[in-house]
């Protein structure tokens, strides 16, 4: 059984640019999480999406955006790239919604974006 | 509010030696508590959770964390470390709602030879 997938994995981008990251979640799973990773704030959770709606939103501004489709898989954008965006990227997949809770969330890589 | 406090940023134990990785949180409704593992260059595995019942909980890898409630804490535990368990380990917590989980900053184990 695949695992949770990020593309890409690496990404360098300049301020004022906008950038998109795909997550594709294990086969079944309906929810996808997306979390922020820095080495100032640590591991800070943006949002989750649950049969493509938005369920749960962190603290982050409406430059972060996402949306699910059909078949489960993920995007999130960014809007308008500052420097403190850099940071590794990851998603989390699910069978059902509250991901946080019974169910295990299983982890992709991460996407890597550097922002200059 | 929730919050969850990694008491050590850093770890070094030798080979074969027992080791303890300390996670205290705060919260006003029951939680759900999780370790999770990251290898370098990965995302996170799950170690172990508590959800309810038994505050033992015996997890991948040989690891196990015992849940107490009155000292809010949710240590982690290995009684005999390999070099393969060098990563970074954090400790989170969700409420029983689910969906928003909240991690520790996070501790790195370092194990030598």
């Amino acid at each position: 059984k695949a695992g949770v997938t990020q593309t890409p994995r690496y990404l360098i981008k300049t301020r004022g640019q906008q950038v998109t990251l795909s997550c594709s979640p294990i086969s079944g799973h309906r929810s996808v999480s997306w979390y922020q990773q820095t080495p100032g704030q640590g591991l800070q959770f943006l949002f989750e999406y649950f049969s493509e709606t938005q369920r749960n939103k962190g603290n982050f501004p409406g430059r972060f955006s996402g949306r699910q489709f059909s078949n489960s898989r993920s995007e999130m954008n960014v809007s308008t790239l500052e420097l403190g965006d850099s940071a590794l990227y990851l998603c989390a997949s699910s069978r059902t919604s509250g991901a946080a809770g019974t169910d295990t969330q299983y982890f992709g890589p991460g996407t890597r974006l550097t922002v200059l | 509010a929730q919050s969850v406090t990694q008491l050590d940023s850093q770890v070094p134990v030798f080979e074969e030696a027992p080791v303890e990785l300390r996670c205290n949180y705060s919260s006003s409704v029951s939680v759900y508590l999780f370790w999770y593992v990251q290898y370098p260059n990965q995302g996170l595995q799950l170690l172990l959770k508590y959800l309810s019942g038994s505050t033992l909980v015996k997890g991948i890898n040989g690891f196990e964390a015992e849940f107490n409630k009155s000292q809010t804490s949710f240590h982690l535990r290995k009684p005999s470390v390999h070099i393969s368990d060098t990563a970074e380990y954090f400790c989170a917590v969700s409420n029983t709602g689910g969906f928003k989980t909240i991690f520790g900053a996070g501790t790195r184990l370092f194990v030598k030879a």
